[in-house]
């Protein structure tokens, strides 16, 4: 069975501090690492897709980067708006070609200003 | 360009009855995927439908059911509501089975 574990649950940063979130997955046969972001009441929004270790994404201040066991969200310098709650979740290899994602609980992150 | 498109927003539903959520993917797009979502936790796979068959189907009772038109609009239908239904439901659209998928901004169904 699919895992995703993502730490730390809630990270409360200063406007400008950098840090990362981390998303631990264990899948049979990875086809694709997602990140997401979601607003409170709102549905998640895409942000990037990684397909295999090494590989590094980038969008504003956030990146995220691949290995074989987890990947991480890097946020640099951080802005007040940039305050959501970011998903991982991993599509694994399943026969038949049928697409069955695992989410993880998500990393609620606030920027105060 | 027009995203996913859920509807109704809210709704209110007394156990026991039948709700019918509704979804219209983004243009071009031929797969659409359900998910349920309950506060404090990541998307629940429900149903993925692409081509208008379904091409999984996540960990939830039969009373959960879904269809996909020809023109790849969806319908989730869920029967016999129980209180834990009461949740976030998200509609999400993709290319095909493999590809990343886009989400509408949810329907929020509450059983009293």
């Amino acid at each position: 069975e699919d895992q995703v574990t993502q730490s730390p649950e809630a990270l409360r940063l200063q406007e400008g501090e950098s840090s990362s979130l981390n998303c631990s997955y264990t899948v049979s046969g990875l086809r694709g690492l997602f990140w997401y972001r979601q607003d409170p009441g709102k549905g998640p929004e895409f942000l990037f897709t990684l397909y295999s270790a090494g590989e590094e994404k980038e969008k504003e201040r956030l990146k995220a980067t691949l290995t074989k066991k987890e990947s991480f969200l890097h946020i640099t310098a951080p802005k007040p708006e940039d305050s959501a709650t970011y998903l991982c979740a991993v599509q694994g290899g399943l026969s038949g070609g049928s697409y069955i994602p695992t989410f993880g609980r998500g990393t609620s992150l606030i920027v105060h200003p | 360009d027009a995203g996913v498109t859920q509807s109704p927003t809210h709704l209110i539903k007394t156990r026991g009855q039948q709700v019918t959520l509704r979804c219209s993917p983004i243009s071009g797009h031929k797969s659409v995927s359900w998910y349920q979502q309950v506060l404090g936790q990541g998307p629940q796979f429900i149903f993925q439908y692409y081509e208008k068959e379904e091409r999984g189907r996540g960990n939830f009772p039969d009373r959960f059911s879904a269809r996909q038109f020809p023109n790849y609009s969806s319908e989730l239908n869920v029967n016999a509501l129980l209180l834990g239904d009461s949740a976030l439901y998200l509609c999400a659209s993709s290319l095909g089975g493999w590809t990343e998928a886009f989400f509408g901004q949810g329907t929020r169904l509450t059983v009293v």
